[in-house]
């Protein structure tokens, strides 16, 4: 069955980056993408970006742009998202999702959510 | 960008009365709209698709209707495990910039 697995829980001082990685399995990897989803406290979700995995084009949410990277390793079946010049709003639990392919944008497949937190 | 605008904030019902909740796109989006039903710990699960598409393994009580900008998710007699979170999304653009709306605690009454 499809499994999105994601790195353990992160500790960061404001400034610093973090990576976080999404671990797919059960389906074959190239032909869907990956989306980055955050919650933070009191917030809505938040969708951070986009990667098609099959020829690695991005797209990043204007409020993170300049701050994200997502990546995938296609050897590795993995996503990898990265930000940047981390702050205290940045603490928040974040999910990778697949969508549905074919420009689909509704994701029937998460991650279990990585928890990152930024703290002096 | 466009945003996504759910009400109540907060629904109070009894278990086995209905729900209604409701969502706004500030334009239109089409069909392309989806539920996600979120409980703390978990991951979101998809519920709705295409406005009122149940996914694999949504239950029959749960129903989307609307187009354009309005839009309804109706849970017919409400269980127990029913009573979580609810988001809307909309995925109308391509390349994607997806957005949700701020949510719905569906609380028991």
């Amino acid at each position: 069955q499809v499994r999105l697995v994601q790195s353990g829980a992160e500790v960061k001082k404001p400034g610093a980056s973090v990576k976080v990685s999404c671990k797919a399995s059960g389906y074959p990897f190239t032909s869907y993408g990956i989306h980055w989803v955050r919650l933070a406290p009191g917030q809505r979700l938040e969708w951070m970006g986009w990667v098609n995995v099959g020829n690695d084009n991005t797209k990043y949410s204007p409020r993170f742009q300049g701050r994200v990277t997502i990546t995938r390793d296609t050897s590795a079946s993995t996503a990898y998202m990265e930000l940047s010049s981390l702050t205290s709003e940045d603490t928040a639990l974040y999910f990778c999702a697949r969508d549905v392919g074919r420009s689909g944008g509704t994701f029937p497949y998460w991650g279990q959510g990585t928890q990152v937190t930024v703290s002096s | 960008e466009i945003v996504m605008t759910q009400s109540p904030d907060t629904l109070s019902v009894s278990p086995g009365e209905r729900a209604t909740l409701s969502c706004r796109a500030s334009q239109t989006i089409r069909s392309n709209l989806a539920w996600y039903q979120h409980k703390p710990g978990q991951a979101p699960r998809l519920l709705i698709y295409d406005v009122s598409t149940r996914a694999t393994g949504t239950p029959a009580r749960f129903s989307g209707s609307g187009s354009g900008t309005e839009f309804t998710l109706t849970i017919s007699s409400l269980q127990s495990e029913d009573f979580a979170l609810y988001y809307c999304q909309q995925y109308d653009n391509w390349p994607p910039m997806y957005t949700f709306g701020q949510g719905t605690k569906l609380e028991i009454k």
